[in-house]
C-alpha cells in the first residue's frame, strides 16, 4: 500500500518566493496533520483537517502560512513570503478514525532552505 | 507546554544490550504513543499503550505505563545497529481536544 506522499522532497529558494507543499494521505483516513520540525523547536503541529476540513491551525505561526485541502486525497502547505527562518523539515500525516489521538502514518518530508 | 518529555536526550550503547528510553507527561491520558524516526525519514509509529494498560509488547520491543507517575517507558531488546534512530513519545493530553502533543524525542546510538 502506498504511504503518505509529499512533494517535493527537498526545496530550495531565496527569500520572498512563493513555497508550495503537497501531501498526498492515505487513501480513506479522515484524518491530515501538517508538522514542522527543527532541532530548535522539535516537532510542531501546523494545522490538521478531518474530512477535509481546518480544525485547529493554532500552530500556523504567521499569516504567510496557509493550507488547504481542496479533497480527500490532496493538500498543500503554501508559505508567501517566505524568510530564512521557515527553513525546516515540513511532514505531512494521516490517521483514520473518529479523533485525532490515534496513529498517524508520515510521509518523509520535505526539506525547506530559505536563502 | 510540552506534553511528553523524554529521558534522556541521546544515549549510545552496545549492540547486543538492551534499551531503554522514559517518557513523562503532565496531564490525564486517552492513550500513549511510541514512534521511531530514522535519520532523513519521517515518523514511524511503533505502539500505543491506552491509559488501562500497563504494558504491551511488540517483537522485541517492551512499553509499560504508569499513569499514577504519569510516565512511560520503551524497553528494546537485543537491539541492533538497525535501531539506530531518534525515538517519541505523544499523549493526548486531556485538554488537547484528543490532539497528540510530543516529547522532543530520544537520540538512541547503537554501536557495532
Amino acid at each position: 500500500d502506498a504511504g503518505v506522499i509529499q512533494s517535493p522532497r527537498h526545496e530550495v529558494t531565496e527569500m520572498g518566493q512563493e513555497v508550495t507543499l503537497r501531501c498526498k494521505p492515505i487513501s480513506g483516513h479522515d484524518y491530515l496533520f501538517w508538522y514542522r520540525q527543527t532541532m530548535m523547536r522539535g516537532l510542531e503541529l501546523l494545522i490538521y483537517f478531518n474530512n477535509n476540513v481546518p480544525i485547529d491551525d493554532s500552530g500556523m505561526p504567521e499569516d504567510r502560512f496557509s493550507a488547504k485541502m481542496p479533497n480527500a486525497s490532496f493538500s498543500t502547505l503554501k508559505i508567501q513570503p517566505s524568510e530564512p527562518r521557515d527553513s525546516a523539515v515540513y511532514f505531512c500525516a494521516s490517521s483514520g478514525g473518529r479523533t485525532p489521538n490515534q496513529p498517524q502514518h508520515f510521509g518523509d518530508g520535505t526539506r525547506l532552505s530559505i536563502l | 507546554s510540552q506534553q511528553g518529555e523524554e529521558d534522556p536526550q541521546a544515549l549510545s550503547i552496545q549492540e547486543g544490550e538492551n534499551a531503554t528510553m522514559n517518557c513523562s507527561y503532565k496531564t490525564s491520558i486517552n492513550n500513549l504513543q511510541w514512534y521511531r524516526q530514522n535519520s532523513g525519514r519521517g515518523l514511524v509509529h511503533l505502539i500505543l499503550i491506552r491509559s488501562n494498560e500497563r504494558e504491551k509488547h511488540s517483537g522485541r520491543l517492551r512499553v509499560t505505563l504508569d499513569t499514577s507517575k504519569k510516565s512511560s517507558s520503551l524497553l528494546i531488546t537485543a537491539s541492533r545497529a538497525a535501531d539506530t534512530a531518534s525515538y517519541f513519545c505523544a499523549t493526548d493530553g486531556e485538554d488537547s481536544n484528543y490532539q497528540l502533543i510530543w516529547g522532543a524525542g530520544t537520540k538512541l546510538i547503537i554501536k557495532p
